[in-house]
């Protein structure tokens, strides 16, 4: 399977706990994104990476939440002191190259948080 | 005004008619338009692009940009029950430069 991984597809936390999730992008894209998608809703962004730099985050992302890719590869997105809000699908995307190609996502990582 | 939006629906049609998709955006600086499809629990699925004014054909989809009117339409033609889903436009460009910015979705239900 070439596509886009995440790990895990589901995670249920309980408030004030921290969760850190994956995401395996396709292999030749250099463009990693992480959305947040709530019930009802279109996806929001998050948080995007050009290879290991990240280059912008959505005023969404508070200081709870952190995104790595140190290597250029995986990414990972990590919650602190998680809140009930913060209940949702988290989901990832990657694209080649520059200009506005079109992006592809992975399943998603449902988190829910009791 | 939201920056991207369409009809919530839900949008209901015949089996074997033509579903019609409506997408408006407010940023004239954007610059790629994009259809992806979503079924119950799972994630988007890239289904369209177009990047020019007119139609985009694939398969059963058509695409229809009209920058003018800032205006993006999906046209599924021989509508399938398999067809029902989610379908969310989304945009890139201006000041959505190098993210998707993604409309609520519209609700297609394809009946028997």
């Amino acid at each position: 399977d070439t596509g886009v991984s995440q790990n895990p597809r589901h995670k249920i936390t309980k408030r004030g706990q921290n969760v850190t999730f994956r995401c395996d992008p396709i292999s030749e894209h250099n463009r990693l994104y992480w959305y947040r998608q709530t019930l009802g809703q279109g996806p929001e962004f998050l948080t995007y990476f050009q290879n290991e730099a990240q280059l912008e985050k959505s005023r969404l992302l508070s200081d709870r939440f952190s995104a790595e890719r140190p290597k250029g590869s995986f990414s990972t997105l990590e919650i602190q002191r998680t809140e009930q809000g913060d209940s949702a699908m988290y989901l990832c995307a990657s694209r080649i190259g520059t200009g506005e190609s079109e992006q592809y996502f992975g399943p998603g990582t449902r988190l829910t948080v009791t | 005004q939201k920056e991207v939006e369409q009809n919530s629906g839900p949008l209901s049609v015949p089996e074997g008619a033509i579903a019609s998709l409506n997408c408006t955006y407010s940023d004239r600086g954007s610059q790629s338009f994009f259809w992806y499809r979503q079924y119950s629990g799972k994630s988007p699925e890239l289904i369209m692009f177009i990047y020019s004014n007119g139609d985009k054909e694939d398969g059963r989809f058509t695409a229809q940009l009209n920058k003018a009117s800032q205006y993006v339409s999906l046209l599924i033609r021989d509508s399938q029950p398999s067809d029902s889903a989610t379908y969310l436009c989304a945009v890139t460009g201006g000041t959505s430069y190098g993210k998707l910015t993604f409309g609520q979705g519209t609700i297609l239900t394809v009946h028997p």
